[in-house]
C-alpha cells in the first residue's frame, strides 16, 4: 500500500460545485502539504500543516481551504470550483522541511 | 514571481548521452537545493540534494553542480538511459523565516531515446 494515499485519483466536476480531495498517510509524519502542478509552472504550495492544530497558507491559497482531521489526514476543499482550478493536485508529507514524500496525485477537471 | 528559474522546459537526449538541466535563483537565503524526479502518473520523489557549502555532489550517474557566486545549480545525468525519461524539478529552501518551505522550478521533461 502507498504511504501517502490520495482520493479521488481523478475527478470531473462543474463550475460552482464543492469538491474535496482527501489525503491520508501511514508514514507517521507530522507535516503535511497540498501542492498544485500545472504545465510550465511546476509545483506550487497551496496549504501546509505542521500538526493538527497548525494550518498555514501557501503561495496560492485563494479559493481553497483545508482541514487537518488527524495527524494522518489532511483534506483540501474547493468551495466553489472554477475552470482555472483544473490541475493535478499532490499531497505530501515530511518529517521536517527537507525531503517531501508525495502521493500519486489527484487530477481535477472543472468544466 | 518565480524564485527558481529552470531550463530547458524539455530535453531530448540519445541513450548514453549527457542530460543537463539548469536552475538559477535570486534569494541568497536559500540553503538547500534538492532535485525531484517524477514519472508519468506518479508523484515527485527526491533524487539528489546539495547544500551550498559544497560545489558538487554525485550519486551514481546523477551529479549536482553548484555555483554559489553565480546563484546557479545544475543536474547532470551521465550515460542517460530510457528509464531516466521523466520530469525533473529543481527546488530551493530558504534558511530564514518560520516557513522554510521548498520553492520549485517549472520542471524539465526529459526524453531519452533508445
Amino acid at each position: 500500500d502507498a504511504d501517502v494515499t490520495q482520493t479521488p485519483r481523478n475527478r470531473i466536476t462543474k463550475t460552482g460545485k464543492r469538491i474535496m480531495l482527501e489525503c491520508s498517510q501511514t508514514k507517521g509524519h507530522d507535516r503535511m502539504y497540498w501542492y498544485r502542478q500545472d504545465p510550465g509552472l511546476g509545483l506550487r504550495l497551496i496549504y501546509y500543516s505542521f500538526d493538527v492544530k497548525d494550518i498555514n497558507k501557501g503561495e496560492i491559497s485563494d479559493g481553497y481551504s483545508v482541514s487537518r482531521q488527524a495527524q494522518a489526514k489532511f483534506s483540501l476543499s474547493l468551495e466553489s470550483a472554477i475552470p482555472n482550478q483544473t490541475a493535478l493536485y499532490f499531497c505530501a508529507t515530511s518529517r521536517n522541511t527537507g525531503e517531501l514524500f508525495f502521493g500519486e496525485g489527484s487530477r481535477l477537471t472543472v468544466l | 514571481q518565480q524564485q527558481v528559474k529552470q531550463s530547458p522546459q524539455s530535453l531530448i537526449v540519445q541513450k548514453g548521452g549527457i542530460s543537463i538541466i539548469n536552475c538559477a535563483y535570486e534569494n541568497t537565503a536559500f540553503d538547500y537545493f534538492p532535485w525531484y524526479q517524477q514519472f508519468p502518473g506518479k508523484g515527485p520523489a527526491l533524487l539528489i540534494a546539495i547544500r551550498p557549502d559544497v560545489s558538487e555532489k554525485k550519486e551514481g550517474r546523477f551529479t549536482i553542480s553548484f555555483n554559489k557566486s553565480a546563484k546557479q545549480f545544475s543536474l547532470h545525468i551521465m550515460d542517460s538511459q530510457p528509464g531516466d525519461s521523466a520530469t525533473y524539478f529543481c527546488a530551493a529552501r530558504s534558511s530564514s523565516g518560520s516557513a522554510r518551505q521548498l520553492t520549485f522550478g517549472s520542471g524539465t521533461q526529459l526524453t531519452v531515446l533508445p
